[in-house]
């Protein structure tokens, strides 16, 4: 089984530039998410989707960050304009996202985009 | 809210050396408590998870008890190998939250 899939795996750019990271799922999970990971600490959540839908996003810069679910599939994370402390990983995760009990359903990690904003 | 706390690194061992990583949380309810691993250039992974009081959770030699009552998940193995040097964290969900809170990791080096 294929598991979740990121682009690019690196990235540099200047601040105040735009940057996009893309984000496949494991084939048949409804529950998409986003992390950023400083470096030293643990992931810390974005935004979550539940197929399209956006089911948490309180911890998204949303004057600069913005995410898409489009077909509630694949999905993309944006940073305009990007600042010096974006720079992180960026790891995506898929699940399978069933009913009550969610809280024992397992993430499953894409390797994740290293960004470096100079 | 929901927090986790972990050991801080680094640890460095060496082989056949006993290993625990302290972890403790702070939720509110029924948590499910996870421990994912991440092997140098690779993905967070799923090492192993217990959804409920007294729970273990076991997976390649790795252990770690759910104790509600010490509000604790501590990661242990008992004769490590130089193939688990990886960065080790421990998470939380809510029994009806999806979202996982991370403690910082905990780096570990295991030495021939």
């Amino acid at each position: 089984e294929a598991g979740v899939a990121q682009s690019p795996r690196y990235k540099i750019i200047e601040k105040r530039q735009s940057v996009a990271f893309w984000c496949n799922p494991i084939s048949g999970h409804a529950t998409l998410y986003w992390y950023q990971q400083i470096l030293g600490q643990g992931p810390k959540l974005l935004i979550q989707f539940q197929n399209n839908g956006v089911v948490d996003d309180s911890q998204l810069p949303k004057d600069r960050f913005s995410a898409e679910r489009l077909k509630g599939v694949d999905s993309t994370l944006k940073i305009q304009p990007a600042k010096l402390e974006d720079s992180a990983v960026y790891l995506c995760a898929s699940s399978l996202g069933a009913g009550p009990g969610v809280g024992t359903d397992t993430q499953y990690f894409g390797p994740g985009t290293r960004l470096t904003v100079l | 809210g929901n927090s986790v706390t972990q050991m801080e690194g680094p640890v460095t061992l060496s082989e056949e050396a006993f290993l625990t990583i302290n972890c403790t949380y702070t939720a509110t309810g029924y948590p499910s408590l996870f421990w994912y691993v991440q092997y140098p250039g690779e993905g967070l992974q799923l090492l192993l998870k217990a959804t409920k009081a007294d729970d273990k959770g076991s997976n390649k030699g790795f252990e770690a008890t759910y104790r509600k009552e010490t509000t604790s998940f501590h990661l242990e193995k008992g004769s490590v190998q130089v193939s688990d040097s990886a960065v080790y964290f421990c998470a939380l969900s809510g029994s009806n939250d999806y979202k996982l809170s991370f403690g910082a990791g905990t780096t570990v080096t295991v030495r021939a």
